[in-house]
């Protein structure tokens, strides 16, 4: 089976923009959860999509919000960039089962300049 | 609230030595326990994990950790380290949510260094 992909895997941008990144999870899985990882906070749950719907989220402001699509592809989205948003933006996928692990993707490195 | 605290944010071994991460859980239930593994410019590896049953779980690359109620721990050892284990290992605890699902609280992570 292939593995969790997510796209792009660097990006830089400027402060006041807007970025999306993408994630495919495994095939057949049906949840994708979002991380942020960052060397002063570490890692820290954003939010996770279960059937293209916002299950569950962590406590980040309204300008993280996400999608999932009906092949449970998703993609994350951040307005207004501040430079603290610079971080590695991490996808896992996993079957939605409450005790099923996470697999997660290669990540995405955001850059704020 | 559950919490995870890994002792130790950098621990150096000799390579053949024996390797030991430290976790620590707060749980008010009984957790699901996972160690992943995060090599540089990579995202996360799963290392093994701990539900129910044997509490001695075994993982990849001679990876182990055994789950202790009573000291509520969940260390990850190695019995002899080799230079491609060098990475940051995290230990997580898993959270059932309320709208189904779970998300992970992680430690602070320890990076692992080996030496010959």
């Amino acid at each position: 089976k292939a593995g969790v992909t997510q796209t792009p895997r660097y990006l830089i941008k400027t402060r006041g923009q807007q970025v999306t990144l993408s994630c495919s999870p495994i095939s057949g899985h049906r949840s994708v959860s979002w991380y942020q990882q960052t060397p002063g906070q570490g890692l820290q749950f954003l939010f996770e999509y279960f059937s293209e719907t916002q299950r569950n989220k962590g406590n980040f402001p309204g300008r993280f919000s996400g999608r999932q699509f009906s092949n449970s592809r998703s993609e994350m989205n951040v307005s207004t960039l501040e430079l603290g948003d610079s971080a590695l933006y991490l996808c896992a996928s996993s079957s939605g089962l409450a005790t099923n692990e996470q697999f997660f993707g290669p990540g995405t490195r955001l850059t704020v300049l | 609230a559950q919490s995870v605290t890994q002792l130790g944010s950098h621990v150096s071994v000799s390579e053949g030595a024996l390797v030991l991460l430290r976790c620590n859980y707060s749980s008010s239930v009984p957790p699901y326990l996972f160690w992943y593994v995060q090599y540089p410019n990579q995202g996360l590896q799963l290392l093994l994990k701990y539900t129910t049953g044997a509490t001695l779980v075994k993982g990849i690359n001679g990876f182990e950790a055994e789950f202790k109620k009573s000291e509520t721990s969940f260390h990850l050892t190695k019995p002899s380290a080799h230079m491609s284990d060098a990475a940051e290992y995290f230990c997580a605890v898993s959270h059932i949510l309320t709208g189904g699902g779970n998300k992970l609280t992680f430690g602070t992570g320890t990076q692992l260094k080996v030496e010959l």
